[in-house]
């Protein structure tokens, strides 16, 4: 069956420009999360939903950073006003609903900013 | 200090070797425990979870101290495929409305190059 799919795979913004990136999780997936990959790091929680609903968002690194949910499935992550430490992979994850219950990774967008 | 440690590495090993990886978490309320693998420029993948007994998948073992907030990897027979960065992970194992301890923590990653 289909994994998680993200979109676009790669983005190229210049500084101050606006993003809009798109993850489509495993069909009936309740969990889904963003994490954010800088290069040379592992993955760091940003935001998670369960459903619709937006339960955590302590990762996201400053008011730029913004998530829906709206139909609790596919969800996306908008960056405000890019800089340049926001270049990096943005990941994103579905699992069912029990907390340790295996996360599916999608292949990543990985945003570079200039 | 990082909630999840590992040595980076490089680890450049032969084919054929045994490799041991390590890894300490600092909140000792973590209750899931995983190793995930990540290939170059692609997203990590669940190699194996990790549990107090020990367990093997098999040419990989894994096991975890409680105690000691310690988990480990062992690779043996390493085969050129093995080549990869190995991400230690934790998880606090429970979610609250509003609270987010179904994220994953990761560690930065060893990375294993096996040689021929």
């Amino acid at each position: 069956g289909a994994g998680v799919s993200q979109s676009p795979r790669y983005k190229v913004a210049k500084r101050g420009q606006d993003v809009a990136l798109r993850c489509d999780p495993i069909s009936g997936h309740v969990s889904l999360f963003w994490y954010q990959q800088a290069l040379g790091q592992g993955p760091e929680f940003l935001t998670y939903f369960q459903n619709e609903a937006q339960l955590d968002k302590s990762g996201l690194p400053s008011d730029r950073f913004f998530a829906e949910r709206p139909e609790g499935s596919v969800s996306t992550l908008k960056i405000q006003r890019t800089q340049q430490e926001d270049s990096a992979v943005y990941l994103c994850a579905s699992s069912t609903l029990t907390a340790t219950d295996t996360q599916y990774f999608g292949p990543g967008t990985r945003l570079t900013v200039l | 200090r990082k909630e999840v440690e590992q040595d980076p590495g490089p680890f450049n090993v032969p084919e054929g070797a045994t490799v041991a990886f390590n890894c300490t978490y600092s909140n000792s309320a973590s209750q899931s425990f995983f190793w995930y693998r990540q290939d170059c420029r692609k997203e990590p993948k669940l190699l194996m979870s990790v549990y107090s007994s020990g367990n093997e998948d098999g040419r990989f073992t894994a096991q975890l101290n409680r105690a000691s907030q310690y988990i480990s990897l062992l690779i043996r027979d390493s085969k050129l495929s093995d080549s990869a960065t190995y991400l230690c992970v934790v998880n606090l194992g429970y979610m609250n409305y509003g609270g987010s301890q179904g994220n994953l923590i990761f560690g930065k990653g060893t990375k294993l190059s096996v040689k021929p």
